[in-house]
């Protein structure tokens, strides 16, 4: 089963506008990563967050981490047309750095 | 620098029809994955790999097989293919030491079973 749901499904924007996505979770973890995915091509790791931290930047993304409740957002701050993906955080734990995927957002920027 | 190495791209099969998938990475990393994304889906893990000649179920076994004979290639087989397993089947590797590393990825085989 899915351990993670996004939201929303789908965003569409326009480019210099700010995107952002969430994520939940169901059990422990011990970080949390993004990835993207260009139609037709493979994931790309964007950012990863440890189970300790709360906030972490890298560039135009912002990822913020709540145990508590069991979720996260992505930011993508001054979107470009190059941004359109679809965004999937993925939680790891357990053995072999697992990795479990969300359901993934569809991320639509227009110019 | 090639990364992680997908092949076939492209195949189409008839049901009952077996097939090797082949996944190569150029990173030595000791960690290998097979999953499998559906439409409206994420990727689900089918089976996995720890190092040479080790392998594990992952979410989503039933139906394949995996070998491990060497440290770069991960194959992935089907027996008897079932049009159930029509979908998109991605490789991933990663190194074994570090917590932070992130999993890299091939560019899938798409894979039709009529």
């Amino acid at each position: 089963s899915q351990q993670g749901e996004e939201d929303p499904q789908a965003l569409s924007i326009q480019e210099g506008e700010n995107a952002t996505m969430n994520c939940s979770y169901k059990t422990s973890i011990n970080n949390l990563q993004w990835y993207r995915q260009n139609s037709g091509r493979g994931l790309v790791h964007l950012i990863l967050i440890r189970s300790n931290e709360r906030e972490k930047h890298s560039g135009r993304l912002r990822v913020t981490l709540d145990t508590s409740k069991k979720s996260s957002s992505l930011l993508i701050t001054a979107s470009r047309a190059a941004d359109t993906a679809s965004y999937f955080c993925a939680t790891a734990g357990g053995t072999a750095s697992k990795l479990t995927f969300g359901t993934g957002t569809r991320l639509q920027v227009t110019l | 620098n090639a990364g992680v190495t997908q092949t076939p791209k492209f195949r189409v099969l008839k049901t009952g029809q077996s097939m090797t998938l082949l996944c190569a990475q150029d990173m030595n990393h000791e960690y290998m994955y097979w999953y499998r994304q559906d439409p409206g889906m994420g990727l689900r893990l089918i089976h996995y790999s720890v190092g040479e000649g080790t392998t594990a179920k992952g979410e989503v076994p039933d139906g394949y097989n995996v070998s491990r004979l060497k440290k770069q290639n991960f194959l992935l087989g089907l027996e008897s293919a079932a049009p159930s397993q029509t979908s998109v089947y991605f490789c991933a590797s990663r190194p074994r030491t570090g917590d932070s590393q992130p999993q890299h990825f091939g560019d899938g085989t798409r894979l039709s079973i009529l």
